[in-house]
């Protein structure tokens, strides 16, 4: 079964920083891979996602990840952190089930906490 | 033409009391999710809709959750004789996935989800 795992729990950068979240999954095939942002009150919004190809994907709001096969890794991140971008990020791995569907699980997420 | 919708926002309920969480996907999606969200966890999978296939209940925690999907569009789900462990975020979301579908297809987009408090 796949896993999700989401190092840390609570991060803080000051606003104009960079921002590397890191996520950690455990798959034994080629696996989807999501990143999701819940703002205070908001569902959940899909920053990017990763199915096959160019392994550095391009998502919103400023936001790319990378995926290492290598070390079996999608960390997110930012060059330059606004304000607007405190919220909870959570990480996610897609696997294909026999009934033709994708299950995804989640990781426990990361609280960003952006300081002026 | 929005996006997922979810009813009601918030519920507040006593413990013993049965709850209906009721869920509007986007239009032509063929699968929908139910999912729930306690506080300080990850999203925890409780039950997937695909068509007219049989669901997938591998994730319900007792047999007091249930859900059903009437007409391949909105899904209701059930929690019976509610306690206070269930207090959590309730969200459902829905895909455009296709049986055997194609990659690309499978990105599930999130309602804003109800949020249930048993006391």
């Amino acid at each position: 079964a796949q896993s999700v795992t989401q190092p840390d729990i609570h991060i803080t950068v000051s606003e104009g920083a960079s921002l590397e979240l890191r996520c950690n999954y455990s798959y034994g095939a080629t696996p989807y891979l999501f990143w999701y942002v819940q703002s205070p009150g908001q569902g959940l919004q899909l920053l990017l996602k990763y199915f096959s190809g160019d392994t550095l994907v391009q998502g919103i709001k400023g936001f790319e990840a990378e995926f290492k096969r290598s070390q079996s890794s999608f960390n997110l991140r930012k060059p330059s952190v606004h304000w607007s971008d405190a919220a909870e990020y959570f990480c996610a791995v897609g696997a294909r089930r026999s009934g033709g569907y994708q299950k995804v699980t989640f990781g426990t997420g990361t609280k960003l906490q952006v300081i002026p | 033409g929005a996006g997922v919708s979810q009813s009601p926002s918030n519920k507040v309920t006593e413990k013993g009391k049965d709850v209906e969480l009721r869920c509007d996907p986007i239009s032509g999606h063929t699968a929908l999710y139910w999912y729930r969200q306690s506080l300080g966890q990850g999203l925890e999978f409780l039950i997937y809709f695909q068509g007219n296939s049989a669901p997938d209940k591998s994730g319900l925690p007792s047999d007091r959750f249930s859900a059903e999907r009437t007409g391949g569009s909105v899904s209701t789900l059930t929690i019976q004789r509610t306690q206070q462990e269930d207090s959590a975020v309730y969200l459902c979301a829905s895909s455009a996935s296709l049986a055997g579908g194609q990659r690309g297809t499978d990105t599930q987009y999130f309602g804003p989800g109800t949020r249930l408090t048993v006391l």
